[in-house]
């Protein structure tokens, strides 16, 4: 098993970047794909992309395309999720998981002027 | 890309109820690469089932998924009051989407 806990809630401005952390623990890290997905406010689940630690590969949405950028620190066992450009409609709450069966409990980013 | 289209948009049942909860594809999942998910107000998605029939560990056996190609099913054989929640359906087999969600709610 494996527990993932994400970094604190955030407020941005718009145009700004924010990194949401997720640092895992329990089982070893880099043997799990470790998924990124938001979810706005009364809205449903959207996939951003995801990293193997172990090759050290990402896979992004076509929609962050060039905006996301997913990076995983085998030393701390931490995978981060850096997003740029923000604007409003990117205030959600952002998820990590491993392998789909472990959560994270979400951040929350407000973007706002 | 592919898009996952899930009907219908909420499902109003009482408990001990039979839920049938649809996913279709625009075009085929490879492999049967097809997830389905719950959420409850305030929760992570749980994963409920995997590579389209198979259930995830702790999955009780009244949850169970069919399908292949485009179209996929979830149901739900008698539903508990701890069952109404959000469901969505993800494809894995082509990048990955998610399709809109579909509310189980208490009638």
């Amino acid at each position: 098993q494996v527990q993932l806990v994400q970094s604190g809630a955030e407020v941005k401005k718009p145009g700004s970047s924010v990194k949401v952390s997720c640092k895992a623990s329990g089982d070893t890290f880099s043997r799990y794909t470790i998924t990124w997905v938001r979810q706005a406010p009364g809205q449903g689940l959207q996939w951003m992309g995801m990293i193997i630690p172990m090759f050290d590969t990402v896979n992004y949405a076509q929609n962050f395309q060039g905006r996301v950028t997913i990076t995983a620190d085998k030393s701390t066992n931490t995978a981060y999720m850096e997003l740029s450009s923000l604007r409003s409609e990117d205030t959600a709450v952002y998820y990590c998981a491993a392998a789909s069966d472990y959560w994270g409990r979400g951040t929350l980013v407000t973007v706002s002027s | 890309e592919i898009v996952l289209t899930q009907s219908p948009g909420t499902l109003s049942l009482s408990p001990g109820e039979r839920a049938t909860l649809s996913c279709r594809a625009s075009q085929s999942v490879s492999s049967s690469n097809l997830a389905w998910y719950q959420q409850k107000p305030g929760q992570a998605p749980r994963l409920l089932i995997y590579g389209a029939s198979s259930r995830a560990t702790g999955i009780p056996d009244r949850f169970s998924g069919s399908g292949s190609g485009t179209d996929f099913t979830l149901t739900i054989s008698r539903l508990e009051p701890e069952d109404f929640a959000v469901y969505y359906c993800q494809q894995y087999g082509n990048s990955r989407t998610f399709g809109q969600g579909t509310k189980v709610e208490i009638k």
